[in-house]
């Protein structure tokens, strides 16, 4: 089993439109969380941290489920600038640890 | 705050050759680096933690003698891929853990390596 999972997707929607992620994570002891959004060929870069009491940035809202060891992402409005691979990242210890990614495209 | 260079961007090589990537952290020292390989659609695989002034953990599966790092000092990490085959490429990334950070790291920009 993967120590991060996601679906890898692709999501198509229409601009405008609410969109979640979702991604599961199997190493209890983990003590942080991310997600990330890397686009083609380029590096990833930090999108939010991701708490217990969920938090939210603008069009973006993320929430961790400690016991059940799943985090979401949701995207509200979305633009066509939000097309991205978006990257569920696990830190246990010093290490980051990634998912493989959930493609989304965003379409006029 | 928290930039991370990393050179260079994208170094097309032939088989058998070695090639080295730097990456600085320009306005933190970095106590810890990161050296990470990605694969067309897959994930970021972490390939090796160096530590400034002593030798890097390596993940398990990944050649200590083929990936050579040197992180002799507080904002300079070096990858150097030895001997290197149409296999080893891959988009390779670093990123930086400055003290106190915590949440997350830097990441550079990536060099792209492809060896024909």
């Amino acid at each position: 089993r993967k120590e991060v999972e996601q679906d890898p997707g692709p999501f198509n929607v229409p601009e405008g439109a609410t969109v979640a992620f979702n991604c599961t994570y199997s190493n209890s002891a983990s003590q942080s969380f991310f997600w990330y959004r890397q686009d083609c060929r380029k590096e990833p870069k930090l999108l939010m941290s991701v708490y217990s009491s969920g938090n939210e940035d603008g069009r973006f809202t993320a929430q961790l489920n400690r016991a059940s060891q799943y985090i979401s992402l949701l995207i509200r409005d979305s633009k066509l600038s939000d097309s991205a691979t978006y990257l569920c990242v696990v830190r246990g210890g010093n290490k980051l640890v990634f998912g493989a990614g959930t493609i989304l495209r965003v379409k006029s | 705050g928290a930039v991370v260079s990393q050179h260079p961007s994208r170094v097309i090589c032939k088989s058998g050759t070695s090639v080295k990537i730097e990456c600085r952290s320009l306005d933190f020292q970095a106590t810890t680096m990161f050296w990470y390989r990605q694969f067309p659609k897959k994930s970021l695989m972490l390939m090796a933690t160096s530590n400034e002034g002593s030798k890097a953990t390596y993940e398990q599966g990944v050649e200590k003698d083929k990936f050579l790092i040197n992180h002799a000092s507080l904002t300079l990490s070096t990858l150097t891929v030895t001997s290197a085959h149409p296999e080893d490429s891959s988009f390779y990334i670093c990123s930086a853990d400055g003290e106190g950070f915590g949440y997350g790291y830097t990441f550079g920009s990536g060099t792209r390596l492809t060896v024909v």
